[in-house]
Order: C-alpha cells, then sequence, then structure tokens
C-alpha cells in the first residue's frame, strides 16, 4: 500500500524548534517522478502550502510565510522527508501533511497521495 | 502569495448538479493547466478528484469533472448525492515555482 505516515508533532512555545517527519513506504520514494510537499492546515481553516523538494533534494521551494525560518530535506535512504521548522510563531499552529506529486516533463498529476497529518501548536 | 479565491458555501439537493468556482490570476490558474481539486471530510486528509484542470485519477466517479476559463477554474459535481457532502479546494502552480490553494467551498446536500 503506498502510504505516508508523519510524526514529530507536539505543543511548542514561541520561537521554539521542531523537526517534522514523513516516512514513505510502499513506492519508490527516490524516483525522479516524485516531489515532496508540506501542506498545513490551522484549525477550522483551509489549507495552505508550505514547501516542497524534488527527487534528489537538489531543488526546493518555500511559501513566502515559512521561508528562512523553515528548511525541507529528505533522506532516500532512509525513505524520508523531513521539515525543520525554527523561529516558530504562534500562527504555524496547524495539522501538517506530507504530500507526494507526481511531476513529470509534460506535467504534474496533483497531490496524489497524502499523510494522516501531525498536529503543531505554538503557544505559551 | 494570496489564495484563490473559492465561494464560501454551495449546496444542491440529491441528482441536481452544483459547481464551485476557483478564480486566481494570469500568474497561477490563468497561466497553467496545473489545476486540481481535493475532497475533505472533517478531521480527515484531503483527497484528489481532479488533476490538470480536467483529469479524473482511477477511482474517482465520473460524477465529477473539472475545466478552466481563463483565470477561473470550476469544479461540477452532476448527480449530487449525500457522500458529496464535503470541504473542496482548488491548487493550482504558480509562476513563483510554488504552489496555491483556494480559500475552500462547504458543500451541503440539502
Amino acid at each position: 500500500e503506498v502510504q505516508l505516515v508523519e510524526s514529530g508533532g507536539g505543543l511548542v512555545q514561541p520561537g521554539g524548534s521542531l523537526r517534522l517527519s514523513c516516512a514513505a513506504s510502499g513506492f519508490t520514494f527516490s524516483d525522479i517522478t516524485y516531489w515532496i510537499h508540506w501542506v498545513r492546515q490551522p484549525p477550522g481553516k483551509g489549507l495552505v502550502w508550505v514547501s516542497r523538494i524534488n527527487s534528489d533534494g537538489a531543488h526546493t521551494s518555500y511559501a513566502d510565510s515559512v521561508k528562512g525560518r523553515f528548511t525541507i530535506s529528505r533522506d532516500n535512504a532512509k525513505n524520508t522527508l523531513y521539515l525543520q521548522m525554527n523561529s516558530l510563531r504562534v500562527e504555524d499552529t496547524a495539522v501538517y501533511y506530507c504530500a507526494r506529486v507526481p511531476t513529470t516533463a509534460v506535467g504534474t498529476y496533483g497531490f496524489d497521495i497524502w499523510g494522516q497529518g501531525t498536529m503543531v501548536t505554538v503557544a505559551s | 502569495q494570496s489564495a484563490l479565491t473559492q465561494p464560501a458555501s454551495v449546496s444542491g439537493s440529491p441528482g441536481q448538479s452544483i459547481t464551485i468556482s476557483c478564480t486566481g490570476t494570469s500568474s497561477d490558474v490563468g497561466g497553467y493547466n496545473y489545476v486540481s481539486w481535493y475532497q475533505q471530510y472533517p478531521g480527515k486528509a484531503p483527497k484528489l478528484m481532479i488533476y490538470d484542470v480536467s483529469n479524473r485519477p482511477s477511482g474517482v466517479s465520473n460524477r465529477f469533472s473539472g475545466s478552466k476559463s481563463v483565470n477561473t477554474a470550476s469544479l461540477t459535481i452532476s448527480g449530487l448525492q449525500a457522500e458529496d457532502e464535503a470541504d473542496y479546494y482548488c491548487s493550482s502552480y504558480t509562476a513563483s515555482r510554488t504552489y496555491v490553494f483556494g480559500t475552500g467551498t462547504k458543500v451541503t446536500v440539502l
């Protein structure tokens, strides 16, 4: 079964740090086709795109709201994606999802696989 | 990057058709055919319903269809069923090499 499983969420104080993980299984994580993204959803609100990384980790991009504070990375040997979150703010409170986006030269195929999400709460 | 604009809510009776709009700019929806749509039930992860404007993944009902005109994409649900009651989000690739989601639409089956 193709699966993504997030972990690492929890309660952290403003200004603190947290590292989220996303373990992949059931597909070739390192395949050149697969970009992996982080998407978050504040409580009771809509989806917000956070960051993405290509198959070998050479290419990344970030939403302006997290640029300079969050770092996305991946370990293909461990089939795992990471999100290092520093200088956390109250407004970073959300469920964080990792999601797969198959991407080829002719197009992308949507966020086709999602994890179950991990909750991050930033509060004092 | 501002969120794409969707109506907050849309409703319809069983069997009817409804359409959800998703309005962006020439830098996102209008500039690329990389618009996708997601269905989300409360407390659950989103599910891909449409990708690349009008393509349905395997397993998604053909009652769901997508289209685009200039800077506005649309999701149509035909033959509305009780199980279609959920939140729906659009998404688009952008000229900044990022992605953006819509504000979300709550679909109610009357």
